[in-house]
């Protein structure tokens, strides 16, 4: 199995410029996870996916982003417009039974700087 | 509010030098308590999940137990391999997973 696949890897821009940051969960896997991890507040749960129906995105942290799941193999995260603050590295996540399963797979990241 | 604390931040062993990671945590109903590795540029990787005090879970050369209060991560004679950050997480019963800041360690040959 490949893993949870994230694209792209690393991101430069500029602040005011749309984001877009793309995300392959691994087959069969019903629920599906963004995070960002910073330095500062450690890894933050953004919003959570089950069966690609957004079930809570209490933490995304503006309206500026915006998360979809048009089928089970595809997730985005948009940030528009982006700022200086929103550098971190953002992760998606996978996982077979919902928010209670005790096994999140990881994608490798998404590296964000906004400058 | 649920909330975890992990100490130290940071640890340097020398190869064979057994230590232990603490991760205190406050949650109203404890619905697991997970311990993750993360490598450099990667994203984090399942390791335990303890749900109930006094249960403990062992891989390799890593021992995690389990109080009402925390959770410890005990290295056995660690090797360099085992360098990474540690990430401790609790579920309360709002079902989300709370990490903390993670443990970086480090073990040198």
């Amino acid at each position: 199995d490949a893993g949870v696949i994230q694209s792209p890897r690393h991101e430069v821009t500029e602040m005011g410029q749309e984001v877009t940051l793309r995300c392959k969960p691994i087959s069969g896997h019903n629920s599906l996870f963004w995070y960002r991890q910073t330095m500062m507040r450690g890894l933050e749960l953004l919003i959570y996916f089950n069966n690609n129906v957004p079930i809570d995105d209490s933490g995304m942290p503006e309206d500026r982003f915006s998360a979809k799941m048009p089928n089970a193999s595809f997730s985005t995260l948009k940030i528009q417009p982006s700022e200086p603050r929103d550098s971190a590295v953002y992760f998606c996540a996978s996982s077979l039974g919902g928010l209670l399963n005790e096994k999140l797979f990881f994608g490798s990241g998404t590296q964000l700087s906004v400058l | 509010e649920d909330q975890v604390t992990q100490s130290p931040e940071a640890l340097r062993l020398q190869e064979g030098e057994s230590s232990s990671l603490n991760c205190s945590y406050t949650v109203s109903g404890l619905r697991g308590l997970f311990w993750y590795r993360q490598d450099p540029g990667k994203g984090p990787e399942f390791l335990f999940t303890l749900y109930s005090a006094g249960e403990e879970k062992e891989k390799e050369r890593l021992k995690a137990t389990l109080t009402k209060k925390e959770s410890f991560l005990h290295i056995t004679a660690p090797k360099p391999e085992d360098s990474a950050t540690y990430l401790c997480a609790v579920r309360g019963q709002g079902g989300k997973l709370i990490f903390g800041q993670g443990t970086e360690l480090s073990v040198k040959p």
